[in-house]
């Protein structure tokens, strides 16, 4: 079946600008996961959905990170007056259950560029 | 918190020759592990998981196994093909979290 899409693939902003990056989870997924890849790093966890609620953001690095999965399914990372240093790959994953110990499939990215 | 650390960034083998990747984590309270395989350009792709209740895991040419004693996590990859040539990162979580905590990765080349 279908894994987990997102868009747009590529981004490219000017300083001071909004974002919007979207995940298409696996149909059916009950947990997402919102992740930051820096460039030669491993992602690192930004927050966490099961369904609808947001139960962890702890990773959101400002308060001009916002996420939201207002139906369950479709999640939306918003950067508000993006700023240079978000320049990464934005990576989201969904697992099928709420169960922790359980994998999680990661989908392709979106690689944001703030000039 | 856990961190997870890398014991080498680059690998180069022969096409053919057994891969070994290796990994270690910090919290002996970690109970499940991830490798993942990413190239470039893609999202991090399962390879095989293992649960802290095992030490070892077979899948196909793959084999991960788990050291607790020592908290060390390794991939052996066997019979490496050039389209293995990857970063392959490691990945823990430590029971009652949700937050996977990723290595810095290793990056494998296959020379043919």
């Amino acid at each position: 079946g279908a894994g987990v899409s997102q868009s747009p693939r590529y981004k490219v902003a000017k300083r001071g600008q909004d974002v919007a990056l979207r995940c298409d989870p696996i149909s059916g997924h009950v947990s997402l996961f919102w992740y930051q890849q820096a460039l030669g790093q491993g992602p690192e966890f930004l927050t966490y959905f099961q369904n609808e609620a947001q139960l962890d953001k702890s990773g959101l690095p400002s308060d001009r990170f916002f996420a939201e999965r207002p139906e369950g399914s479709v999640s939306t990372l918003k950067i508000q007056r993006t700023q240079q240093e978000d320049s990464a790959v934005y990576l989201c994953a969904s697992r099928p259950t709420q169960r922790e110990l359980e994998t999680q499939y990661f989908g392709p990215g979106t690689r944001l560029l703030v000039l | 918190g856990e961190s997870v650390g890398l014991h080498l960034p680059t690998l180069s083998v022969q096409e053919g020759d057994n891969s070994i990747i290796n990994c270690a984590y910090s919290n002996s309270a970690s109970d499940y592990f991830i490798w993942y395989k990413q190239e470039s350009g893609k999202g991090p792709q399962f390879i095989i998981d293992i649960r802290s209740n095992m030490d070892k895991r077979q899948g196909q040419r793959v084999t991960v196994l788990l050291n607790k004693t020592v908290k060390h996590l390794s991939l052996q990859i066997a019979a490496t093909q050039p389209g293995d040539s990857a970063v392959y990162f490691c990945a823990v979580l430590q029971g009652g979290s949700e937050k996977l905590v990723f290595g810095k990765g290793t990056k494998l080349t296959v020379n043919p």
